[in-house]
């Protein structure tokens, strides 16, 4: 059973426009979530994150919005750039101690110049 | 800054072959962990440990083992790889509960790719 679910599988955007891209979860526990960029043939970079207590976390051109009721979070990029073209994991964490996280599938973004 | 490193880029391996894949991060984390990535399927968690000498089986733990003999060194042991272990695995460590912020922030290795034949 998929718990944190990033539904569609490829986004493409103008350069300069927004990119949305999209992660839902199914567990009521988890507490923070966090956004990874991967280039190919590296490994995941962290990107931004936000706790459960706040609806939104913005760093920069990157905001992450979430939505408790929903069990939706979004990552939005403003203006997207042709260097944001890459794999986003959405990730989320029901652990503190730990720092288990459970990671979605991942969206491929392409930012067209 | 945080440096997590991995043995190998690229590694080809026999079936039936023992595979070590080695992970060394330089920050005094606690918690280390051991994901393979596929395509469609992302990343899924095949061990973690948050202590020396400690692990924990993740979401796919089966045909893998683990060893934690120092902190800052963590090992995937394929003990009889197959073609279905084919994947890019990925070794990651986080700081734990000593403080800093984020606790969960997950700092990667860049990733070896292993291909059984």
């Amino acid at each position: 059973d998929q718990q944190v679910k990033q539904n569609s599988p490829s986004l493409s955007v103008q350069e300069g426009r927004i990119s949305i891209l999209n992660c839902d979860y199914t567990n009521s526990m988890f507490d923070y979530f966090l956004w990874y960029k991967k280039y190919p043939a590296e490994g995941p970079t962290f990107l931004i994150s936000i706790s459960s207590i706040k609806d939104k976390n913005e760093d920069g051109r990157f905001t992450v919005f979430l939505n408790k009721s929903a069990k939706h979070l979004s990552l939005h990029i403003v203006p997207s750039q042709p260097g944001d073209s890459a794999v986003y994991f959405c990730a989320a964490s029901a652990d503190l101690f730990l720092g288990k996280l459970t990671f979605g599938k991942g969206i491929t973004l392409s930012v067209r110049p | 800054d945080v440096k997590v490193t991995q043995s190998s880029r690229y590694l080809v391996k026999r079936t039936g072959e023992k595979v070590f894949l080695e992970c060394v991060q330089d920050m005094d984390h606690e918690n280390m962990f051991w994901y393979r990535q596929d395509p469609g399927l992302g990343l899924r968690l095949i061990y973690f440990s948050y202590d020396v000498k400690m692990k924990e089986k993740g979401d796919i733990p089966e045909g893998y083992s683990v060893s934690r003999e120092k902190k800052e060194r963590f090992s995937l042991i394929l003990e009889s790889a197959s073609t279905n272990q084919t994947s890019m695995y990925l070794c990651a460590s986080s700081l734990g509960t000593s403080g800093g912020a984020p606790l969960n922030e997950q700092y990667f290795g860049p990733g070896t790719r292993l291909t059984v034949t």
